[in-house]
């Protein structure tokens, strides 16, 4: 079993959509969990930064992180083009353990 | 503010040929600098990390190797590249004794024949 399963997608929306990304992860002994969007040929820059359970806003962006269930989420409201790009989800314990990925297309 | 380079952007090498890759930071002192390989469609992969000058902990064993010469300088290097070490190969940074917030370098694409 993977440390982090993300759905790679692809996941198309229409403009002003809600999209839910999602992650579980295995060990509950993770606090520390991170959002990453990477552009097309580009690296990952970090979005969302949480700790423990619970949820966290930044604009447009929700992360939610439920350690129960093991699983983090990404809600992006009123969904721009310039949201398209890959989502990678990341959880630290020792080191950063990434997702595959999501690949997210916004259509105007 | 804190700024991290990597170079050559693009890379087109022969099987069997040498690699360098380096990668600098500005604006921070003492960083844990990483090297991550990216394959298409697939997630992060770290190859190696340093928390301080000549410090390296490898993450998969391979034939690439780094080494951190100065305090805000990486390199990743190989002596024979095989046409599985071909990816986007991403440097990142965070502060010391910080391991979740990353910030990634633009990356280099190395493809090789």
């Amino acid at each position: 079993q993977k440390e982090v399963e993300q759905d790679p997608g692809p996941l198309s929306v229409p403009e002003g959509a809600i999209v839910s990304l999602n992650c579980t992860y295995s060990n509950s002994a993770f606090q520390y969990f991170m959002w990453y969007r990477q552009y097309s040929r580009k690296g990952p820059e970090l979005l969302m930064y949480t700790y423990s359970s619970g949820n966290k806003e930044d604009g447009r962006f929700t992360a939610q992180v439920d350690k129960s269930s093991k699983y983090i989420s990404l809600f992006i409201r009123d969904s721009q083009p310039s949201d398209s790009a890959t989502y990678l989800c990341a959880t630290a314990g020792g080191k950063l353990i990434f997702g595959q990925g999501t690949e997210l297309s916004v259509k105007p | 503010s804190q700024t991290i380079h990597q170079w050559p952007a693009t890379l087109v090498q022969p099987v069997g040929s040498p690699l360098s890759l380096e990668c600098t930071v500005e604006g921070t002192s003492n960083p844990n600098l990483y090297w991550y390989r990216q394959a298409a469609g697939r997630g992060l992969q770290l190859l190696f990390y340093s928390v301080g000058i000549g410090q390296i902990s490898s993450e998969v064993p391979q034939n690439l190797s780094a080494s951190r010469p100065q305090d805000r300088q990486f390199i990743l290097s190989s002596k024979k590249l095989l046409l599985s070490d071909s990816g986007f190969y991403l440097c990142a940074w965070s502060s010391a004794g910080v391991v979740g917030e990353q910030f990634f370098g633009p990356g280099t694409r190395l493809t090789v024949l």
